[in-house]
């Protein structure tokens, strides 16, 4: 079974932190996302890859990075955690969209 | 530009009853439109989708209907059961998927 994988379901992390986020797909899908998802907001796409070494910036970029060193693993970085951080974080990967993005089952990050 | 607006954003349905979900669009760039499930606990799966060419696909109890002209596209979900009590989610893609803000579906026996 094909599978995305997020090394943690919950984290707590103080202000201020570097905070990592690490999601690996088993599948050789070129392309890696990372969503965040909000009560009322939807999924909001952070940063994306489709090659190893790249990355190109979603819809909200600001306060985060990301990077991928190896085609299955791409991680998202919390430069300096702040509250308004708090989510719920979907990594994806996907071969094409026509078949559909497979999602990990997210990190509940909470900053306090 | 770039939004997909979703409505209603929580819809509560009888057993038996058709379940509709409704999406609409500015950008006519885009040339996908997927609908995602989302079970509690679980991130979303691809349920189905249409290209801009069709006006209609039918995947079992899940159909998309879908107005170019009108740049709106909704998920019709005939015979709804309690184990489609989920949040749905439409998109639109062009390098990467924009999502809706999600309906959440509570199914009532």
């Amino acid at each position: 079974d094909v599978k995305v994988t997020q090394s943690s379901r919950y984290l707590v992390k103080r202000t201020g932190e570097k905070v990592f986020l690490e999601c690996v797909q088993d599948m050789d899908h070129e392309n890696m996302f990372w969503y965040r998802q909000d009560p009322g907001l939807g999924l909001r796409l952070i940063y994306f890859s489709y090659d190893v070494k790249m990355k190109e910036k979603g819809d909200i970029p600001e306060g985060y990075s990301v990077s991928r060193e190896k085609k299955e693993r791409f991680s998202l970085i919390l430069e300096s955690a702040s509250t308004n951080q708090t989510s719920m974080y979907l990594c994806a990967s996907s071969f094409s969209v026509d078949y559909g993005y497979t999602f990990g089952s997210g990190t509940r990050l909470t900053v306090v | 530009q770039q939004q997909v607006k979703q409505s209603p954003q929580s819809l509560i349905v009888q057993k038996g009853g058709i379940s509709i979900i409704n999406c609409a669009y500015e950008n006519t760039a885009f040339d996908y439109f997927p609908w995602y499930q989302q079970f509690p606990g679980k991130g979303p799966a691809l349920l189905i989708a249409i290209r801009p060419d069709v006006s209609e696909k039918k995947e079992g109890r899940f159909t998309i209907s879908f107005n170019k002209s009108a740049k709106q596209f909704s998920l019709h979900i005939m015979d709804s059961q309690p184990g489609d009590s989920a949040t749905y989610f439409c998109a639109a893609h062009t390098d990467k998927l924009i999502f809706g803000t999600g309906t959440r579906l509570q199914v009532f026996p």
